[in-house]
């Protein structure tokens, strides 16, 4: 079963303009992970964010996390069209090992 | 400087037949983990080694699987008997360190098609 669900499903932007994904999760963790698949790549990893970080930074990417809400957000500004993919969270329990993954938002950026 | 590989990377069987796949890991990387995607879902975690040690499997990961990891380096994952639900994109992923605070490298998969 998937922890996270992201929000929303889909998201349909014009290149240049920022995406916001959320993410919302359900029990304690470690750590939270953005990652990105696209058909030829697949799964990337973008960023990890730890507990007791609150936001953190990489490139056009910002991630927020908020313990209290059990949730993240992951911004993307100035989207490209290369931007275009599946992204997905996944969380790391406070005493487990494995990714727990939410069901992913498509972003797809047109050009 | 390679990353995780994985073969082979599409595999058509027949139901009831017994398939195989490989994961070689980054190679300084100890932990590794297998995972199962289906069409528009996350991944969801089967199984994860630390070395040669097999320390976490689903409840997803029936008799029907097994997974092993000899020497600690690379990984096999056996389905017997395969039924049309195992259809699916098998995953690896490495990570490096001994805790939980690393994030996980993936493979490219093998997408299992049962027929």
């Amino acid at each position: 079963s998937q922890q996270g669900e992201e929000d929303p499903q889909a998201l349909s932007i014009q290149e240049g303009e920022n995406a916001t994904m959320n993410c919302s999760y359900k029990t304690s963790i470690n750590n939270l992970q953005w990652y990105r698949q696209n058909s030829g790549r697949g799964l990337v990893h973008l960023i990890l964010i730890r507990s007791n970080e609150r936001e953190k930074h990489s490139g056009r990417l910002r991630v927020t996390l908020d313990t209290s809400k059990k949730s993240s957000s992951l911004l993307i500004t100035a989207s490209r069209a290369a931007d275009t993919a599946s992204y997905f969270c996944a969380t790391v329990r406070e005493y487990g090992n494995k990714l727990v993954f939410g069901a992913g938002t498509i972003l797809r950026v047109k050009s | 400087d390679t990353g995780v590989s994985q073969d082979p990377r599409h595999k058509i069987t027949k139901r009831g037949q017994n398939v195989t796949f490989r994961c070689d890991p980054i190679s300084e990387h100890n932990r590794l983990y297998w995972y199962r995607q289906t069409l528009g879902q996350g991944p969801e975690f089967l199984t994860y080694f630390q070395n040669e040690a097999q320390l976490e499997k689903s409840r997803l990961l029936s008799d029907r699987f097994s997974a092993e990891r000899p020497k600690g380096s690379f990984s096999t994952l056996e389905i017997q008997r395969t039924e049309q639900g195992d259809s699916a994109m098998y995953l690896c992923a490495s990570s490096h360190g001994f805790d939980r605070g690393y994030e996980q490298y993936f493979g490219p998969g093998t997408r299992l098609t049962v027929t």
